[in-house]
């Protein structure tokens, strides 16, 4: 089936440090891959999508220039939180799918955010 | 705007039944996910539902009325591994998921 990594599974950084999460679509082409952001008990935010050679269209209230979001190839998406504050600790996921009219995402196992 | 409503929690017994309602109203409708979300864990996928009726797929099965906005999930001979959130998601006229908040199952022995 679909796989799809995220790295690294969990960081902690320090205060005004910047941090890159990768996520990668390990047997298949990702045209469009998606960032979210999930709070404790909340859910899945999204933050951003992405399509490959294009910018990233971000939700509102999301900070383009905070959260730098590149999707270089089919097969890889990088989300860089710039400057990182600890309300930025959360849980980022990213999930990517094969088209417009996908049948599903396939989402990546998340990475931990822990800003001090 | 755009909504999906489903419980904030709800609780069920091991080998028992329980469904999972959702109800929504978006801007076109591109079909309905299920997925399965332990704690501390990214989503994993359940179902999908377009077409009006009845998806079975082993223990789990998934209802949907367009007409009516209406979803559900059902599981049956429920198991200890089960107790996990439950998100109800449904894609929009530009193939957006829009997320419910989830629905915590809380199974006991």
């Amino acid at each position: 089936g679909a796989v799809v990594s995220q790295h690294p599974s969990w960081v902690i950084c320090k205060s005004g440090t910047s941090v890159k999460i990768e996520c990668r679509s390990l047997d298949f082409q990702a045209t469009t891959m998606f960032w979210y952001r999930q709070f404790p008990k909340q859910s899945l935010m999204l933050m951003a999508t992405s399509n490959e050679g294009s910018k990233a269209t971000y939700e509102q209230g999301v900070e383009k220039d905070k959260f730098l979001i590149n999707h270089a190839s089919l097969t890889l998406s990088t989300l860089t939180v710039t400057s990182a504050h600890p309300e930025d600790s959360s849980f980022y996921i990213c999930s990517a799918s094969a088209g417009r009219d996908f049948y599903e995402q396939y989402f990546g196992p998340g990475t931990r955010l822990t800003v001090t | 705007g755009q909504n999906i409503d489903q419980p904030t929690e709800m609780t069920a017994t091991e080998g028992a039944i329980v469904q999972i309602n959702c109800t929504y109203q978006t801007s076109g409708f591109n079909g309905l996910f299920w997925y399965q979300q332990h704690a501390g864990e990214a989503p994993t996928f359940l179902s999908y539902n377009v077409l009006d009726g009845l998806e079975e797929k082993g223990r789990f099965s998934s209802f949907l009325s367009r007409s009516k906005g209406y979803s559900y999930l059902l599981l049956k001979e429920l198991q200890m591994k089960d107790s996990a959130s439950y998100l109800c998601a449904v894609s929009d006229s530009n193939y957006q998921l829009i997320w419910g908040a989830g629905t915590k199952l809380i199974i006991k022995p």
